[in-house]
């Protein structure tokens, strides 16, 4: 079973940011948290991880909360081509040849 | 770098047929996996690899095998195909340094009939 909890779907407006939620509330203090995004019927796409501070890079930015038990993935300006659904996962270091992957969330960026 | 090269990109069989999905990377990574997946619905683990020689079951296994004798290659094999088997495979590739970074194929998409 996967370890993660989304929503199934999102709507956001192009332009605005997008604010992806995922509760892990049963994450250990050695996984991470992984987003992957999977466009259309493509293979997914890694986007960010973290493991208790905030990251950002080019695509997006990770928030994760204090005791860890959520995170938001942040679009700052999404666009039509974000249209996708976003996965999060949590992932063991060391131990993560076994990923599983949940049915992830809808995102949907309106013109 | 290729990454993750999946063959054949789209397969139609008859029940009963066997067949193999081939599956290639070359970045070196230790660890392979391979992945189903069906309309409205995420990724499911079909069997996995931590490396040559070394295969495990993943969450739907059956009807499924798979071998790993080099690095670089981790074919899925079907050994009677059923209908219950039409589906999207999804290849992937990972190492431990970067454990949950995971890179996709571009997908084989079967029909059984």
């Amino acid at each position: 079973d996967a370890k993660t909890t989304q929503p199934p779907s999102m709507d956001c407006a192009e332009g605005r940011a997008a604010n992806l939620p995922c509760n892990h509330s049963t994450i250990s203090g050695n996984e991470y948290v992984y987003w992957y995004r999977q466009i259309h019927s493509q293979g997914p796409q890694y986007i960010i991880h973290g493991l208790k501070n905030n990251e950002t890079n080019e695509m997006a930015s990770l928030i994760i909360t204090e005791d860890r038990k959520s995170s938001t993935l942040i679009l700052p300006h999404a666009t039509l081509r974000d249209t996708a659904v976003y996965y999060c996962i949590v992932v063991t270091q060391g131990g993560s040849e076994k990923l599983v992957f949940g049915k992830g969330t809808k995102l949907t960026v309106n013109p | 770098n290729a990454g993750v090269t999946q063959t054949p990109k789209f397969q139609v069989l008859k029940t009963g047929q066997s067949m193999t999905l081939q599956c290639a990377q070359d970045m070196n990574h230790e660890y392979m996996s391979w992945y189903r997946q069906d309309p409205g619905m995420g990724l499911r683990l079909i069997h996995y690899s931590v490396g040559a020689g070394i295969t495990d079951q993943g969450e739907v296994p059956n009807g499924y095998n798979v071998s790993r004798s080099t690095t670089e290659d981790f074919p899925l094999r079907l050994l009677s195909a059923a209908p219950s088997q039409t589906s999207v495979y999804f290849c992937a590739s990972n190492s431990w340094q970067g454990p949950g970074e995971l890179f996709f194929g571009e997908g084989s998409r079967l029909t059984v009939l």
